[in-house]
């Protein structure tokens, strides 16, 4: 079955310290990869997405993600993060084929510590 | 330009009752989608639009119907509102039907179903 696992529900990270969030996926071949953040009573947000091409994907707020076939992941990284950063964020993938559905991770909600 | 725009943004019923969640977007988009979210889920699809004139059914339609008024607006009415129809509902819409086009998000609305 299709499914998208985002294996940590909360993280806690200091302010500064560099952060990845894990998403692994289960799908028949390599999907579209998206990355969305929902800060606090907010809607979703893009952060980042990849389709082909360059495994390593840049996105906004200085986020990146990297994509490994071999592993079926597509995990999230910061270098830094900020206070800002705090927020749940949610991995998705999309089929290539006619069906269009997301595939949504069930979200790691992020708290950034002073 | 405001984006996706939801009404309301929260709203109390009790089981039985019915209503109507507006959503309007202003980006001309084509396809305009409903989810739910619930604690340790994700977003579940539960109606989408791919283009004006026409709805279809999502993972999780029961209880719920849909119009697409025009290209602008897309509703979700429940009928007679049940205790698990509690959720987050999020409105959002796209370019087009395909996985890869990004999914912009209304800010959402707080349903408790008393």
């Amino acid at each position: 079955a299709q499914s998208v696992t985002q294996p940590d529900i909360h993280i806690t990270v200091s302010e500064g310290a560099s952060l990845e969030l894990r998403c692994n996926y289960s799908y028949g071949a390599t999907p579209y990869l998206f990355w969305y953040v929902q800060s606090p009573g907010q809607g979703l947000q893009l952060l980042l997405k990849y389709f082909s091409g360059d495994t390593l994907v840049q996105g906004i707020k200085g986020f990146e993600a990297e994509f490994k076939r071999s592993q079926s992941s597509f995990n999230l990284r910061k270098p830094s993060v900020h206070w800002s950063d705090a927020a749940e964020y949610f991995c998705a993938v999309g089929p290539m084929d006619s069906n269009y559905q997301l595939i949504w991770g069930a979200g790691t909600k992020l708290i950034i510590e002073p | 330009n405001a984006g996706v725009t939801q009404t309301p943004k929260f709203q109390v019923l009790k089981t039985g009752q019915s209503m109507t969640l507006q959503c309007a977007q202003d980006m001309n988009h084509n396809s305009m989608y409903w989810y739910r979210q619930d604690p340790g889920m994700g977003l579940r699809l539960i109606y989408y639009s791919a283009s004006e004139g026409t709805t279809d059914k999502g993972e999780v339609p029961n209880g719920y119907n849909v119009s697409r008024l025009n290209k602008r607006e897309f509703s979700l009415r429940l009928e007679s509102a049940a205790p698990s129809q509690t959720s987050v509902y999020f409105c959002a819409s796209s370019v087009g039907l395909t996985s890869y086009n990004e999914q912009f998000f209304g800010p959402g609305t707080r349903l408790t179903v008393l």
